[in-house]
């Protein structure tokens, strides 16, 4: 089975912080994504990255960068936390194609809920 | 995306089939209809997917409509920890960069004892 790690599950932080979200997959896994869940604003593509030392924005990257160094590692930067940056954080991963059918099984992690006080 | 509608809530009892229906009459040629779900707390989790042909996994099975505008996703003993918000969507099956899931209001399916 695919395995999607996430560091941490819950997570306190203080206004003006530096956060680090880590994401592990251990499948070999060509993409990888962070995602933010709010009440009511279902899921938000902050950032993706398709192979290592790429990433490209999603819809909301504003506040954030990430970082894929390996394959199998992606992670989630909150360069100066604030208070609208309190979340639930999800990371997933999915297969890449070579010029195969895409596959859009994307495999998520548990998650992480953030708190900035 | 192709847009895709889902009833808000249902309830089943435990050890039935639960049916859960999801209309996506704009979906073109190229889309296929997933399912996911999202316990309590938990990151979504892929269930099925589907183009024309029912599809069958131990999990679930997926029942599309011959003129594939609607489906069925259908957990045929469901239990009480099958209780989660299920989410359809349609997506093209041809790679076009890695692409973003994003998910309606689901339904909020409660499996009762």
């Amino acid at each position: 089975d695919v395995k999607v790690t996430q560091s941490s599950r819950y997570l306190v932080k203080r206004t003006g912080e530096k956060v680090f979200l880590e994401c592990v997959q251990d499948m070999d896994h060509e993409n990888m994504f962070w995602y933010r869940q709010d009440p009511g604003l279902g899921l938000r593509l902050i950032y993706f990255s398709y192979d290592v030392k790429m990433k490209e924005k999603g819809d909301i990257p504003e506040g954030y960068s990430v970082s894929r160094e390996k394959k199998e590692r992606f992670s989630l930067i909150l360069e100066s936390a604030s208070t609208n940056q309190t979340s639930m954080y999800l990371c997933a991963s999915s297969p890449g194609t070579s010029g195969r059918r895409s596959y859009n099984e994307q495999f998520f992690g548990p998650g992480t809920r953030l708190t900035v006080l | 995306d192709a847009k895709t509608t889902q009833p808000t809530s249902m309830d089943c009892a435990e050890g039935r089939a639960a049916n859960l229906p999801c209309n996506h009459s704009t979906i073109s040629g190229n889309e296929y209809v997933y399912w996911y779900r999202q316990i309590h707390s938990q990151g979504p989790q892929y269930i099925i997917h589907g183009l024309k042909n029912n599809e069958t996994n131990e999990m679930a099975s997926l029942i599309i409509t011959e003129d594939r505008k609607s489906s069925t996703l259908i957990l045929p003993h469901a239990t009480l920890r099958d209780t989660a918000v299920y989410y359809c969507i349609v997506r093209p099956s041809l790679w076009q960069g890695a692409q973003k899931l994003v998910f309606g209001q689901g339904t909020r399916l409660t499996i009762n004892p």
